[in-house]
């Protein structure tokens, strides 16, 4: 059965700062592996994807990477800014009929001006 | 205009009235999902559809129906809607099992 891990469950860092989003799953046999923003209140915003063929994914200051064999994720943010703050969610598909997403509990990020 | 539409985006309600909450797409995906949210319990799967003619329940579908109108049409009811089942709706879409969720903006039901 699939299991979402992530940690850190809370940051806060000043703007500027780089950081990085730790994922962890329990099944490696996932075809990909998703990471969401969300705001308060708010939906859910699909950030990145990265197929289980690759190992990183980017978009602007984003860069998502993939490591099946250690069942690791991470998201890096560069030079973080103040808008960065939200809750940032990876999610791996349940290798079952259903291919649901298996979301984390979710990192709460608050970047500091 | 959003790719995934989600009707309301709140609705305030009363334990024991009969809800609907209405999902539609304009991705053309066949696959459709309704997740709830809940504080410290995360995203949970309550029924999915692969096609027109096809529904399936999924963790927890106990309190819910779903109707698959049409391929871009995926509506979730509460028969007899009871207070623990105020929480935050998704509606989410995918073409293949490899293929990213796309997610609405949510509905956030309140069952008094």
């Amino acid at each position: 059965k699939q299991e979402v891990t992530q940690i850190p469950a809370a940051l806060s860092v000043p703007e500027g700062e780089n950081l990085v989003l730790n994922c962890s799953f329990t099944d490696s046999a996932i075809y990909n592996l998703q990471w969401f923003r969300q705001d308060p209140g708010k939906g859910l915003t699909s950030l990145l994807l990265i197929q289980s063929s690759q190992r990183e994914q980017t978009s602007g200051r984003l860069n998502a990477s993939l490591d099946k064999s250690s069942g690791r994720s991470t998201l890096y943010i560069a030079a973080s800014q103040p808008g960065d703050s939200a809750t940032y969610l990876c999610a791996a598909p349940a290798m079952d009929s259903s291919y649901k997403l298996i979301f984390g509990s979710g990192t709460r990020l608050l970047v500091r001006p | 205009d959003a790719d995934v539409t989600q009707t309301p985006r709140n609705r305030i309600t009363k334990t024991g009235k009969r809800i609907m909450l209405e999902c539609s797409q304009t991705k053309g995906h066949d696959r459709m999902y309704w997740y709830r949210q809940d504080p410290g319990l995360g995203l949970r799967l309550i029924y999915y559809s692969f096609d027109v003619k096809d529904i399936n329940k999924g963790e927890i579908s106990d309190g819910y129906s779903v109707s698959r109108q049409a391929q871009a049409k995926f509506s979730l009811s509460l028969e007899s809607a009871i207070p623990n089942q105020t929480a935050l709706y998704f509606c989410a879409t995918s073409a293949l099992q490899d293929q990213p969720q796309h997610f609405g903006d949510g509905t956030r039901l309140s069952i008094l």
